[in-house]
């Protein structure tokens, strides 16, 4: 079956350490994406990426980094840098940008910062 | 800025319809999604609208009006597996999704 996975789906980690959420799809889609979701906001884009080797940065890309080494892998590094990274991420994937064509989310990774 | 308005949350009864209304204020409009995801999992696709009108897809529905920046998702014959979050999405002049925050839909027996 094709799809996006993600894992771990539970994350802990200390303040003051880096951590790799991974994002792997089968579904031979060219555009991934990063989101992160917080209580009562919607959901707000960290990076994207629309082929291999080449990403841009999203609305809050600070304290993140991303790599697209592979069409179906797009890990997302969140940093020590980023001041407030509790919060549920999500990871899509599209055929394209343009046209009819909805992002695919994986099942998320909620990631605990203490 | 750009802005996308959805009420937080609505109340329904099971068997009954509900309405959910979107607005929107985006820098270029190239497309609405309505989104369905239950707590703690995926956003799960439910309709794209593009043109003005309605777009029928079996118990839902979802209407477009780009001169009013307004969008809705009619829910018919609701049952209890419906209770879950609602987003409407918005693509911008880049092709980005500018997301709502979500309706919850409570469904009551």
């Amino acid at each position: 079956d094709g799809g996006i996975t993600q894992s771990p789906k539970y994350l802990f980690r200390k303040e003051g350490q880096n951590v790799t959420l991974s994002c792997e799809q089968n579904l031979n889609h060219d555009a991934m994406y990063w989101y992160r979701q917080d209580p009562g906001q919607g959901l707000r884009l960290i990076y994207y990426s629309q082929i291999v080797n080449d990403f841009q940065k999203g609305d809050i890309a600070e304290g993140y980094s991303v790599s697209r080494e592979k069409k179906e892998s797009f890990p997302l590094t969140v940093t020590s840098a980023q001041k407030n990274p509790t919060a549920f991420y999500l990871c899509a994937s599209s055929i394209g940008q343009g046209g009819p064509y909805e992002q695919y989310f994986g099942p998320g990774t909620r990631l605990t910062v203490t | 800025g750009q802005n996308i308005d959805q009420p937080t949350e609505m109340t329904a009864t099971e068997g009954a319809i509900v309405q959910i209304n979107c607005t929107y204020q985006t820098s270029g409009f190239n497309g609405l999604f309505w989104y369905q995801q239950h707590a703690g999992e995926a956003p799960t696709f439910l309709s794209y609208n593009v043109l003005d009108g309605l777009e029928e897809k079996g118990r839902f529905s979802s209407f477009l009006s780009r001169s009013k920046g307004y969008s809705y998702l009619l829910l018919k014959e609701l049952q209890m597996k419906d209770s879950a979050s609602y987003l409407c999405a918005v693509r911008d002049s880049n092709y980005q999704l500018i997301w709502g925050a979500g309706t919850k839909l409570i469904i009551k027996p």
